[in-house]
């Protein structure tokens, strides 16, 4: 069975400063994905990552996806109050139909 | 406008008085799912269709059904809701799923209260 997890759980920064969340999936896949929730809202696609090596980069946000290790990050840099979310990586293994979630991280960016 | 469309987006309701929560989608996908978000666990599938009358479950499917009776609409309904079931919903669809990656549309979510 697929596991994803995420640390931390939770995290508390402070404008203009570097971070990274940090994604670790239990088998073989080249398809993870992250989202991003406000309070009572939907899932927002922020990038979709589909092979060994990927980045990708918007805005003070960058994920990058490493299929060897089962690892994928979401760097942040420069924080800014606008980036209070919860962010979620997923996982599609393609066989079974589904996107595994991991539990998401709730960021609280602090003047 | 490409959308998934859920109704309704909130609703109260009492153990036991069935209810169904609607899904609709206007991109002519192949592919649906239903998803609740519980907090500290995610999201996790309850069942999920590969196309009209085929229908599978996902992970959490207890105490849920679905029917696929026509591509735009995959509607979820609770028989007989229980507290547990309290969560919010949210319904995706995408053109396939397989070999190939295809994007996942998010519906706004149904938070269902159960008392």
């Amino acid at each position: 069975e697929l596991k994803v997890e995420q640390n931390p759980l939770f995290l508390s920064m402070q404008e203009g400063k570097n971070y990274t969340i940090y994604c670790n999936y239990s088998t073989t896949s080249d398809r993870l994905y992250w989202y991003r929730q406000d309070p009572g809202k939907s899932l927002e696609s922020l990038f979709v990552l589909l092979s060994n090596g990927a980045v990708k980069q918007e805005g003070r946000l960058m994920a990058s996806l490493d299929t060897k290790a089962r690892l994928s990050t979401l760097h942040i840099t420069a924080a800014v109050h606008d980036l209070s979310a919860t962010y979620f990586c997923a996982v599609d293994e393609g066989s079974n139909y589904k996107l595994t979630f991991g539990k998401g991280t709730l960021l609280t960016v602090n003047p | 406008e490409a959308q998934v469309t859920q109704n309704p987006r909130y609703l109260i309701t009492v153990t036991g008085k069935k209810l169904t929560v609607t899904c609709s989608q206007n991109m002519n996908h192949e592919y649906m799912s239903w998803y609740r978000q519980d907090p500290g666990l995610g999201l996790r599938q309850i069942y999920y269709s590969m196309n009209v009358e085929v229908t599978d479950k996902g992970d959490v499917p207890e105490g849920y059904k679905v029917s696929r009776k026509e591509k735009r609409n995959f509607p979820l309904i609770l028989e007989s809701p229980s507290p547990n079931q309290t969560s919010l919903y949210f319904c995706a669809s995408s053109r396939g799923w397989g070999a190939m990656y295809y994007e996942q549309y998010f519906g706004p979510g149904t938070r269902l209260t159960v008392t």
